[in-house]
């Protein structure tokens, strides 16, 4: 069956670095979500990606979505406190559900 | 008011015991899942429902059931609680993959523990 896999499974930065988590399906992807969920809360919904190579960015995030279908990332630019939590890739085959990934742990030192 | 709610909220039971895990939603959304999320196996599917005559396994659906009462209703049942079901469990609703994003939106979560 379909797998998603995310690296890395944990990454600790200090305060105003860069992070990155990437995004590796098995198969080839309809389109791709990514989810924050913020240490002892639920997975709220940050983007989806459906075309390929597309590159979305929100303020300090950037989305990217693989010329393949296969694969994405979420790079933080200059992290803050807040940005504190496990992000999660969702990807979705046509026709199918979405499959998450098991996610990337950011802690941000201050 | 939170547009997906789940109850209880904690839950902590005894192997062998069936028990509810509730979840509404006024979003008006069709379609409704459940999911489990266990430390570093991030949010596996249990059962999903596209409307209110529809029901569908997901992943993993061993163990489980569920019922569909309405568009605004979803509820999980485990009919004999055993240690390994032990998870935090999550609700969640969504439109269809037509929409512009058809994000999904969860509820806050009910954890569950089975001794």
């Amino acid at each position: 069956g379909q797998q998603v896999m995310q690296i890395p499974q944990y990454q600790h930065v200090q305060e105003g670095e860069d992070f990155t988590t990437y995004c590796n399906s098995s198969t080839t992807l309809s389109n791709i979500q990514w989810y924050k969920q913020r240490p002892g809360g639920h997975p709220v919904f940050l983007i989806q990606l459906v075309k390929s190579g597309e590159v979305k960015k929100q303020k300090r995030l950037t989305f990217q979505f693989g010329e393949a279908k296969k694969n994405s990332s979420l790079h933080i630019t200059a992290t803050q406190t807040t940005d504190v939590g496990t992000y999660f890739c969702a990807g979705r085959r046509h026709g199918q559900n979405f499959v998450f990934g098991p996610g990337t742990r950011l802690s941000v030192l201050p | 008011d939170a547009d997906v709610t789940q109850t209880p909220r904690n839950r902590i039971t005894k192997t062998g015991k069936r028990i509810m895990l509730e979840c509404s939603q006024t979003k008006g959304h069709d379609r409704m899942y459940w999911y489990r999320q266990d430390p570093g196996l991030g949010l596996r599917l249990i059962y999903y429902s596209f409307d209110v005559k529809d029901i569908n396994k997901g992943e993993i659906s061993d163990g489980y059931s569920v019922s569909r009462q309405a568009q605004a209703k979803f509820s999980l049942s485990l009919e004999s609680a055993i240690p390994n079901q032990t998870a935090l469990y999550f609700c969640a609703t969504s439109d269809p993959p037509s929409t512009a994003n058809n994000e999904q939106f969860f509820g806050p979560g009910t954890r569950l523990t089975v001794l």
